[in-house]
């Protein structure tokens, strides 16, 4: 069975930084391509980041990018979201989700996780 | 960037009824690239269709979906009880980002 489970979030000061962790099993991690997507409270889903199987391909939201960096330990079967300098905005819940195919570019997401709730509040 | 905007924001029927749900493209979504998603609050997301039209494994046929271009729909033949959630669009047709419709809550009514 595919498991996917977010870990690491919490309350965090504005301009403070928070890393998420994914933890996956039941496929072999190191063939697939991984996302994180968010949902603010009350809004819809947005894609966050994506990142390859083999980390050769890495792509972020504007609303992110030169602040969050996306990485994998293939070793560990780990998919990682460092944050740094959090705003208000950045508030919500997290979902790591696997990507449909082996690209260069993100596609379709076929298993996600249940999520985890990052809050930045003062 | 391809923006989906999903209508109606929310629909309240009964179980059994039809629900048809509509995304609608800013521009053409390339190779009808593009998936439908159910979301219960408090559970993980589940892909239902991709590629426009394809079920995804295990979803159920009362699940169909259509359309191609710019213009999209999701119909659920007969709504059963835990067909009630929040359904997304979202596109990977273009740029190295995806998008996701602002979604359509199916409500009981």
């Amino acid at each position: 069975e595919v498991q996917l489970v977010e870990s690491g979030g919490g309350l965090v000061k504005p301009g403070g930084s928070l890393t998420l962790s994914c933890g996956v099993s039941g496929f072999t991690f190191t063939t697939y391509a991984m996302n994180w997507v968010r949902q603010a409270p009350g809004k819809g889903l947005e894609w966050v980041s994506y990142i390859s199987s083999s980390s050769s391909f890495i792509h972020y939201a504007d609303s992110v990018r030169g602040r969050f960096t996306i990485s994998r330990d293939n070793t560990k079967n780990s998919l990682l979201l460092q944050m740094n300098s959090l705003r208000d905005e950045d508030t919500g819940i997290y979902y790591c989700a696997r990507d449909f195919s082996s690209s260069w570019r993100p596609s379709m997401l076929d298993y996600w996780g249940r999520g985890i709730l990052v809050t930045v509040s003062s | 960037e391809i923006v989906l905007t999903q209508s109606p924001g929310t629909l309240s029927l009964s179980p059994g009824e039809r629900a048809t749900l509509s995304c609608r493209a800013n521009q053409s979504i390339k190779s009808g690239y593009l998936a439908w998603y159910q979301h219960i609050p408090g559970q993980a997301p589940r892909l239902l269709i991709y590629g426009a039209s394809t079920r995804a494994t295990g979803i159920p046929d009362r699940f169909s979906g259509g359309g191609s271009g710019t213009d999209f729909t999701l119909t659920i033949s007969r709504l059963e009880p835990e067909d009630f959630a929040v359904y997304y669009c979202q596109q990977y047709g273009t740029s190295p980002r995806l998008t996701f419709g602002g979604g359509t809550k199916v409500e009981i009514k």
